[in-house]
C-alpha cells in the first residue's frame, strides 16, 4: 500500500514565476491539507481540502492556492513567488468519517527553492 | 509570540540514556496533542496522540501533557542510535480538525 506521495522531490524557481506542486493521497484517504516548513521550523498550516473544497485555511496570503480532484489527489500552486516562499511543502492526508481524526499521514514533501 | 515554543536543541546524548523532550504553549485552547518524529530529508511520523491531560506509554515512549501548566513531553528509554532524528510537538484545538500547530522541532542525536 503506498503511503502519500509527492512530486517533484525538488524544484527551483525564480522570483515571480508560478509553481505547481502535487499530492496523491494515502489509499482510502479523502482529505488532504498543506504545510509549509522552513528550514529549522517546525510546519505551518497553508490549507486543507475535503470533497473538492477548501474546508480551512491558515495564515497565508492569496497567492497560495490549491485544488482537489475526485480521486483526492491534489494541487498547491503559488503565484508570484518570494524568496521567502523557499521551504519544504509538505502534504499530508488523513479520513474524515464525519466527526474525523487527528491521524494525519505526512509525505516525503517538495523541496522548493527561489533564486 | 509563538503558541507552541520547543527547544530547538541540538541534544546530544549517548546511547541507551533516557531522553526527555518538552513544548510548552500558550493557548488553553488545545486538546489534542502529537509527537512526531522526522528523518532528515522525510516527511514527519506520528508517535504518540494524546487527549487533554495524563500520560500515555507506547513501547519505550511516554507521552506527558500537563494542561494545567500548558507543558507537554516526550520521554524516550533506552534510547538507540536509529532514535536520532528530529522530534516535533503538534496540537490542535478540535478532534478531526487537522489544523495542527506545530513547534519548532528539537534536533536529537543518540550517540552509539
Amino acid at each position: 500500500d503506498a503511503g502519500v506521495t509527492q512530486s517533484p522531490t525538488h524544484l527551483i524557481k525564480t522570483r515571480g514565476q508560478q509553481v505547481t506542486l502535487r499530492c496523491s493521497p494515502k489509499s482510502g484517504h479523502d482529505t488532504v491539507s498543506w504545510y509549509q516548513q522552513a528550514l529549522g521550523q517546525g510546519p505551518q498550516f497553508i490549507f486543507q481540502y475535503y470533497e473538492e473544497e477548501e474546508r480551512q485555511r491558515g495564515n497565508f496570503p492569496d497567492r497560495f492556492s490549491g485544488h482537489q480532484f475526485p480521486n483526492y489527489s491534489s494541487e498547491l500552486n503559488v503565484n508570484a513567488l518570494l524568496l521567502g516562499d523557499s521551504a519544504l511543502y509538505l502534504c499530508a492526508s488523513s479520513f474524515l468519517p464525519g466527526g474525523g481524526t487527528d491521524t494525519q499521514y505526512f509525505g516525503p514533501g517538495t523541496r522548493l527553492t527561489v533564486l | 509570540q509563538k503558541e507552541v515554543e520547543q527547544d530547538p536543541g541540538p541534544l546530544s546524548v549517548p546511547e541507551g540514556a533516557i531522553v526527555s523532550l518538552n513544548c510548552t504553549y500558550s493557548n488553553s485552547a488545545f486538546q489534542y496533542f502529537m509527537w512526531y518524529r522526522q528523518y532528515s530529508r522525510k516527511g514527519p511520523e506520528l508517535l504518540m496522540y494524546t487527549y487533554s491531560s495524563g500520560n500515555k506509554e507506547d513501547g519505550r515512549f511516554t507521552a506527558q501533557v500537563d494542561k494545567s501548566s500548558k507543558y507537554i513531553s516526550l520521554f524516550i528509554r533506552d534510547s538507540q542510535p536509529s532514535d536520532s532524528a528530529t522530534y516535533l510537538c503538534a496540537m490542535d484545538r478540535i478532534q478531526g480538525a487537522q489544523k495542527l500547530v506545530f513547534g519548532q522541532g528539537t534536533r536529537l542525536t543518540i550517540n552509539p
